[in-house]
């Protein structure tokens, strides 16, 4: 089965500072992996996927993440935190066959940004 | 266009009562998931309908159901509700390229 971890369940940073959330994923073969924020009492917006053979993804609002199968991981950043970045944070992923192509998240990261 | 419309926004329900919860998808899609939240948690799946057929179901009871209409629309029921359904209810939509849009949830809070 597979799993998302997300290490730091809140992560603090200065206005302007580099973001860094991360997203380590379980799965015996590399999955389709997404990032998506979550702003309160709303729903989800996708951020950026990974869906190919591009490790380098750049997504909405500034934001990338790096897809590094050695790591299995997909951590997301963005060089210059913006107040309007402060939100929650879901790493996902999803299986490349066709079983339905479900979402299995992580926990969750709250992004909080100080000015 | 408008994206995934979810109804209602919110609810607030007796344990032992039955709740119905709406979804119409984004134009175009013709797949409906649909995902719990619990407070402080991340999204979990609960099932995923496509041509009025549940095809993948999550690690929820039988009390949770649903039903896909022929205009692609949803509907999520949950009987006998108890107090840990109290959740963030997520509806999300797909058509024939990767990627789910997701609508802005109903707020359930059994009491």
């Amino acid at each position: 089965a597979q799993s998302v971890t997300q290490l730091g369940s809140h992560v603090s940073v200065s206005e302007g500072a580099l973001v860094l959330l991360r997203c380590n994923y379980s799965s015996s073969v590399p999955p389709y992996l997404f990032w998506y924020v979550q702003y309160p009492n709303q729903g989800l917006q996708l951020l950026l996927k990974y869906t190919s053979a591009a490790t380098l993804v750049k997504g909405i609002n500034g934001f990338e993440a790096e897809f590094k199968k050695s790591e299995t991981s997909f951590h997301l950043t963005k060089p210059s935190a913006h107040m309007r970045d402060a939100a929650e944070y879901f790493c996902a992923v999803s299986d490349r066959g066709n079983a339905g192509n479900m979402l299995t998240f992580g926990g969750g990261t709250r992004l909080m940004v100080k000015p | 266009d408008a994206g995934v419309t979810q109804s209602p926004t919110h609810l607030i329900k007796t344990r032992g009562q039955q709740v119905t919860l709406r979804c119409s998808p984004k134009s175009g899609h013709d797949t409906v998931s649909w995902y719990q939240q619990a407070l402080g948690q991340g999204p979990q799946f609960i099932f995923q309908y496509y041509e009025e057929e549940e095809r993948q179901r999550g690690n929820f009871p039988d009390r949770f159901s649903g039903h896909q209409f022929p205009n692609y629309s949803s509907e999520l029921n949950v009987n006998a509700l108890l107090l840990g359904d109290s959740a963030l209810y997520l509806c999300a939509s797909k058509g024939n390229s990767y990627g789910y849009t997701f609508g802005s949830g109903t707020r359930l809070t059994v009491v």
